[in-house]
C-alpha cells in the first residue's frame, strides 16, 4: 500500500491550493479516505473525509465552506481543494486510508505528508 | 467537537509497563467502539497501533494493548523498549458529522 501526497507549498493568505494523493496497493473505491493535518509542533487534527463511492463528504468545522474533498476512483487519487487559506491552516497535510468504506474506523495507512505554509 | 484529553507526557524504564489514558464523552469515546491509537516518531507519519478499542493490526507487537471503560480509553505498552519512545495519539469516531476526533497527544519517554 502506498499513498503519495503532492501539491503543498507556500501560499498567501486568501489564496488556494489543491492537494493530491495518489494511492496504490488496494482497491481504492472500497475504502473511505481522509485528510489529517498537523501544525508545526502541534498534534493531529482531522480535516476531512470522503466515503468510498465519493457520495458522502465530511469536514471539521473550521474548514467548512473553504475546503472541498473529492476523489477520482478511476485514477486512484484523492484531492483536497483548499480556498480562502488562513495562517492557521499552515500544517503538514496527511492523506490517510480508512479501514472502512463509510465510517471512521481508524486510518490504517498514511502518506508521508505535504507541507502547506500560508504566509505573506 | 472538542479534542480528546490525554496526558502530555508519560515515561517508564525499559521492561516496565506504561498506560496512557484518553478521555472523551458519551458522544465519542463512550458512544462508539471505534477508538484508535497512533504512534508517531519525529518527522514521520503516524502509524496505527490499535483500532476498534483493542485490536492490533498485523505487525504490531502484542506488547501494545487497548481498553475502554465508559468515556475513557487507554493504551498500555508492556515491556518498554527504546523504540517505543514516540508521541501517541488516541482518536475516536464521533458520529456522522465528525469522522474522527483526536487527542492532544502524549509524549512517551523511555528512561
Amino acid at each position: 500500500v502506498q499513498l503519495v501526497e503532492s501539491g503543498g507549498g507556500l501560499v498567501q493568505p486568501g489564496g488556494s491550493l489543491r492537494l493530491s494523493c495518489a494511492v496504490s496497493g488496494f482497491t481504492f473505491s472500497t475504502f473511505a479516505m481522509g485528510w489529517v493535518r498537523q501544525a508545526p509542533g502541534k498534534g493531529l487534527e482531522w480535516v476531512s473525509a470522503i466515503s468510498g463511492t465519493g457520495s458522502s463528504t465530511y469536514y471539521t468545522e473550521s474548514v467548512k465552506g473553504r475546503f472541498t474533498i473529492s476523489r477520482d476512483n478511476s485514477k486512484n487519487t484523492l484531492y483536497l481543494q483548499m480556498n480562502s487559506l488562513r495562517a492557521e491552516d499552515t500544517a503538514v497535510y496527511y492523506c490517510a486510508k480508512d479501514r472502512s468504506a463509510v465510517s471512521g474506523k481508524g486510518f490504517d495507512y498514511w502518506g508521508q505528508g505535504t507541507l502547506v505554509i500560508v504566509s505573506s | 467537537q472538542s479534542a480528546l484529553t490525554q496526558p502530555p507526557s508519560a515515561s517508564g524504564s525499559p521492561g516496565q509497563s506504561v498506560t496512557i489514558s484518553c478521555t472523551g464523552t458519551s458522544s465519542d469515546v463512550g458512544g462508539y467502539p471505534y477508538v484508535s491509537w497512533y504512534q508517531q516518531h519525529p518527522g514521520k507519519a503516524p502509524k496505527l497501533m490499535i483500532y476498534e478499542v483493542s485490536k492490533r493490526p498485523s505487525g504490531v507487537p502484542d506488547r501494545f494493548s487497548g481498553f475502554k471503560f465508559g468515556n475513557t480509553a487507554s493504551l498500555t505498552v508492556s515491556g518498554l523498549q527504546a523504540e517505543d519512545e514516540a508521541d501517541y495519539y488516541c482518536s475516536s469516531y464521533a458520529g456522522s458529522n465528525t469522522w474522527a476526533v483526536f487527542g492532544g497527544g502524549t509524549k512517551l519517554t523511555v528512561l
